[in-house]
Order: C-alpha cells, then sequence, then structure tokens
C-alpha cells in the first residue's frame, strides 16, 4: 500500500514550457485534490476531483488544467508554465474524513 | 474569503513548555475539525481532528479543544520537544467538501 505517489519530485521549466505532474493513489479513494503551497499563504487548492470523470475548480485555479479518467490517477497540467507558478505542489486523496497527502513536487520555473 | 483563520504565524517554545495554535472559522456548516502536521519536505500527515460533538479530544501529548458558540478550535502540544518542530495546519469541512486550511504555524521547540 504506497499511499498517495507524486512524481516528479522536483522539476526546473522555462517560461512557457509545459508539463505534467502525475499523482496516482491505491487506497481507492474517490475524492482526489491538488494544492499548492507558498511562503505565508498555507495550502491553496488549485483542483479537485469526487470521481472519475468529476472535476472542479478550487481557490487557484487558473494556469492549471485536471483530468481524472481513473479512480487512481489524477495528473495536473500546466500548459504554458510562468515564474508565478513556482511552488511546492501537493497531491491528496480523502476518505469519508481522513485527507492523505503525497510528498510534494518542487516546480521552479525560470 | 479565508474561512478558518490561525494564528500565530510562528512560535518559539523551549523544550518541556506548552505550545498553543489557535484556529477560528467562519462556517456553521463545518462538522469536522483537522490538525495536520508537516515537517520540512515532507507533505502534512494527519495529527489528529475533532467533530463539534465533543469540546476536547486528547492523543497523547497532543489536545484539541473546541468551542462551539465561539467557533474556535485550538490545538495544544503539552511537554514540548524539539522533534514537535513543525509547521502545524488547522483545517475545516463540512460534510463531503472539501477541507479549508489555515495558514499554518511554524513551531520552534528549543532544547
Amino acid at each position: 500500500n504506497a499511499g498517495v505517489t507524486q512524481t516528479p519530485k522536483f522539476q526546473v521549466l522555462k517560461t512557457g514550457q509545459s508539463m505534467t505532474l502525475q499523482c496516482a493513489q491505491d487506497m481507492n479513494h474517490e475524492y482526489m485534490s491538488w494544492y499548492r503551497q507558498d511562503p505565508g499563504m498555507g495550502l491553496r487548492l488549485i483542483h479537485y476531483s469526487v470521481g472519475a470523470g468529476i472535476t472542479d475548480q478550487g481557490e487557484v485555479p487558473n494556469g492549471y488544467n485536471v483530468s481524472r479518467s481513473t479512480t487512481e490517477d489524477f495528473p495536473l497540467r500546466l500548459l504554458s508554465a510562468a515564474p508565478s507558478q513556482t511552488s511546492v505542489y501537493f497531491c491528496a486523496s480523502r476518505d469519508r474524513n481522513e485527507q492523505f497527502f503525497g510528498p510534494g513536487t518542487r516546480l521552479t520555473v525560470l | 474569503q479565508q474561512q478558518v483563520k490561525q494564528s500565530p504565524q510562528s512560535l518559539i517554545v523551549q523544550k518541556g513548555g506548552i505550545s498553543i495554535i489557535n484556529c477560528a472559522y467562519e462556517n456553521t456548516a463545518f462538522d469536522y475539525f483537522p490538525w495536520y502536521q508537516q515537517f520540512p519536505g515532507k507533505g502534512p500527515a494527519l495529527l489528529i481532528a475533532i467533530r463539534p460533538d465533543v469540546s476536547e479530544k486528547k492523543e497523547g501529548r497532543f489536545t484539541i479543544s473546541f468551542n462551539k458558540s465561539a467557533k474556535q478550535f485550538s490545538l495544544h502540544i503539552m511537554d514540548s520537544q524539539p522533534g514537535d518542530s513543525a509547521t502545524y495546519f488547522c483545517a475545516a469541512s463540512g460534510g463531503s467538501e472539501k477541507l479549508v486550511f489555515g495558514k499554518g504555524t511554524k513551531l520552534t521547540v528549543n532544547p
């Protein structure tokens, strides 16, 4: 039981490049979400999904896309990276109560 | 609109002391109040959680106090240890709604 896994752990992009942050969970949770963490800003919700085929926007969705084709996977896509997207990104999955976080991806956009 | 306000932003405590972190919420529909602990370079992990049918929950040295009428809840860490040094987040949710997080408190416990 690996829990929530994220790849890559670190990534450096140039402005305008695109990339996909991968997230997978093996707990059969319906609810998954993506957060970004910036100093002094706490955890801000980007997008979330309540099940396969269903996604919705969170607090800071601009510049990010998501899809949920399976229960296990919830990738986050940056279509055209900007320096403002430099952050640490956490994926999470949730049962009725507890939310489990992945180890994070540290992204730097130059 | 910040639905969960957390204070202080940072806290320094001596070993053996009591650490207290406070949170206030606005949405009366919230019925689940967890605290998360995050060590540097790691993802947040659930520490302890409470529902509003009780006023206090204790797990080891960690206690949540909950005041429904004031819409406030707090985390108390008794006999604080250097290993408790981490960032702590309070959060709240109602039903199946998404968790709303406070902005975090960086706790440093000096030896």
